[in-house]
Order: C-alpha cells, then structure tokens, then sequence
C-alpha cells in the first residue's frame, strides 16, 4: 500500500525563524511530489511540484527539497511569517493516483 | 490564474435532503476534475474523478449512488450527495486539473471547500 507519512505532526515556531517539515514515502512508481498549503477553512494551495529529476525546487521563502533514492522529501521555511500559519500536506504521485499525507500543522506566534 | 470557484462554502440542510455542490474553473478549462473529501485534522481523501462527458471514476469504497458527479463541461462539475445523513457531515473539496487524471504533473487547483453539516 503507498504510504506518505509528516512529520512532525505539528510544530510552534516564533515568527521570523525557520523551521523544516518531513514527509516520506513508499509510493512507487514515483511520478511526481508536491507540497501544498492549506489555511483552515480553505482548499489547498499548491507550493512546489517535483519530478523525480528535481532535487530541489524554491518558492518564495518556501524551498522543498526531493531525495528519490532514500524517499524523502523536506519542506524548508525560511524567516516565517504569521501568515504561515497552516497545514502543509505533502502528496506523492504514481502513474494512477495521488497519495496524500496527513499533513503538518505548522502554528507561528510573534 | 488557475482559479477554481467552489459553492456553496457551507451547508446545513436536514437529515435526508440531496445537496447539490458546484465546482467551477474561472479561468481555464480543465480536463479533469477531482472531488475531495476531510474530516477534521485529516488529510484529503479522494472520492472520485471525472472527465468532462464521461462517467466518473470513483475511489473503492465511495457508493456512486450516493455521491453523485456530474461533469457537463469544461469548467463546471457538480457532485450530489443524495439522501444525506449526519454521517455525512465533512468539508468537502473538488480540484480541476489540465492533466489527464491524477497522476499527471499538472498541478491540481483546489477549490475553497464546502463544509456540509447534517442535522
């Protein structure tokens, strides 16, 4: 069964400061990886979208890095903002379907 | 650009009513469309997917009489939840994609969401 598993869960960083999500998988075939943002309420916000050829891939102060051999996969916020504030969910492609993660709850305070 | 308009945002109907959720590309006209469903602190589960004019494809395990999806043209697809009951009750989500099916590297654009709330 493909699997796409955060971590962490959830994290509290001081506004201005960078933090570093995880997600690793087991999908395979791999097609593609893509990081989304999710405020409350809202759909999801794409980031990043990376094939296997990419290692890494920036977006703003967002940097998603891309490990195939190892199947992992980090998002990098640098200097966050209150607006960061979300749930950021990594989702992995095969050749038929998208494998979503639980997500990680990214809180920032000032 | 890539604009996907959901409505109604939120619905609070009673137990046994059909619901009719709308799902609309503003600004492109997608191949494929996507429906979503999450319940709280959960991630997305994927219902179904439909091509515009074809039958949609539903995930195991989500009753196709139940959830009924229409995708009529390029830019809008409905998704009816018929007789619908507290179980029912989630946020639900459509994406719209230039891709042909999930796993294309389009990259899917995402609705706002509708939360149902059954009574």
């Amino acid at each position: 069964k493909n699997q796409v598993e955060q971590s962490p869960q959830s994290l509290i960083i001081l506004e201005g400061k960078n933090c570093t999500l995880q997600c690793n998988y087991t999908v395979s075939p791999f097609s593609n990886l893509r990081w989304y943002k999710q405020d409350t309420g809202r759909g999801p916000v794409s980031l990043t979208i990376m094939t296997f050829s990419e290692n890494t891939k920036s977006n703003g102060r967002y940097t998603a890095t891309l490990d195939a051999d190892t199947k992992q996969s980090s998002l990098h916020i640098t200097a966050s903002q209150l607006s960061d504030s979300a749930s950021y969910i990594c989702v992995v492609s095969d050749d038929y379907k998208l494998s979503f993660g639980a997500g990680t709850t990214v809180t920032v305070r000032a | 650009g890539a604009v996907v308009s959901q409505h109604p945002s939120w619905v609070i109907c009673k137990s046994g009513t059909s619901v009719k959720i709308e799902c609309r590309s503003l600004d492109f006209q997608a191949t494929t469309m996507f429906w979503y469903r999450q319940f709280p602190k959960q991630s997305l589960m994927l219902m179904a997917t439909s091509n515009e004019g074809s039958k949609a494809t539903y995930e195991q395990g989500v009753e196709k009489d139940k959830f009924l999806i229409n995708h009529a043209s390029l830019t809008l697809s409905t998704l009816t939840v018929t007789s619908a009951h507290p179980e029912d009750s989630s946020f639900y989500i459509c994406s719209a994609s230039l891709g042909q099916g999930p796993y294309s590297n389009q990259p899917q654009h995402f609705g706002d969401g509708t939360r149902l709330s059954i009574l």
